[in-house]
């Protein structure tokens, strides 16, 4: 069975401009969660998406956004680019068993790069 | 909300001892708690988890133990080998009005030298 893949694996952009990262989750998996990792903050969560509606949101501002599509792929989106958004962004797929969210598995992240 | 402690931040072994990282949290509605290995480059890996319903797990030379009542738990990874060398995360949730949600520790950088 396939990991949960992320494109692209890098990219550099500049402040001001937006951004939109993708990930597969793992065939059958219905629950993709967006982390972004810096060697500051840690594994901070950014939120999750089920059935293509947001459950949970972590402590970010608007500018960072998700959805998920019918085939439980997803896509987030960073607007008006920081250098503080330079980081690692990692999602991770599990499957939902009887409301309750199994092991996450994760992806190999996307390193964006803010100039 | 949830927050989880690590300790160490790094861990230098020689190759053939034990290692040990310990994590603490603070809510106790958590019950699910696993770890992840992330070498340079790769996102984490599930290397074990434990829910609360169970003290100790083990996975070969890896295993985890609970104590709910003190709200901490522990990696443990017993004759070490240079390719455990990693970051390793604990992270911590609770199934109600949580979803998707993992509460990270700050990582131990492990070094396991020849």
């Amino acid at each position: 069975k396939a990991g949960v893949t992320q494109t692209p694996r890098y990219l550099i952009k500049t402040r001001g401009q937006q951004v939109t990262l993708s990930c597969s989750p793992i065939s059958g998996h219905r629950s993709v969660s967006w982390y972004q990792q810096t060697p500051g903050q840690g594994l901070q969560f950014l939120f999750e998406y089920f059935s293509e509606t947001q459950r949970n949101k972590g402590n970010f501002p608007g500018r960072f956004s998700g959805r998920q599509f019918s085939n439980s792929r997803s896509e987030m989106n960073v607007s008006t680019l920081e250098l503080g958004d330079s980081a690692l962004y990692l999602c991770a797929s599990s499957l939902v068993l009887a409301g309750v969210t199994d092991t996450q598995y994760f992806g190999p992240g996307t390193r964006l790069t803010v100039l | 909300g949830e927050n989880v402690e690590q300790h160490p931040s790094t861990l230098s072994v020689q190759e053939g001892d034990s290692a040990v990282i310990k994590c603490t949290y603070s809510d106790s509605a958590s019950n699910y708690f696993p770890w992840y290995k992330q070498e340079l480059g790769k996102g984490p890996q599930l290397i074990i988890d434990i829910r609360s319903n169970v003290g100790e797990k083990k996975d070969q030379r890896i295993a985890v133990t609970l104590n709910k009542t003190a709200k901490h738990f522990s990696l443990h990874i017993t004759e070490t080998q240079p390719e455990d060398s990693a970051v390793y995360f604990c992270a911590a949730s609770r199934d109600s009005d949580s979803w998707g949600k993992l509460q990270f520790g700050a990582g131990t950088q492990v070094v396991v030298t020849p």
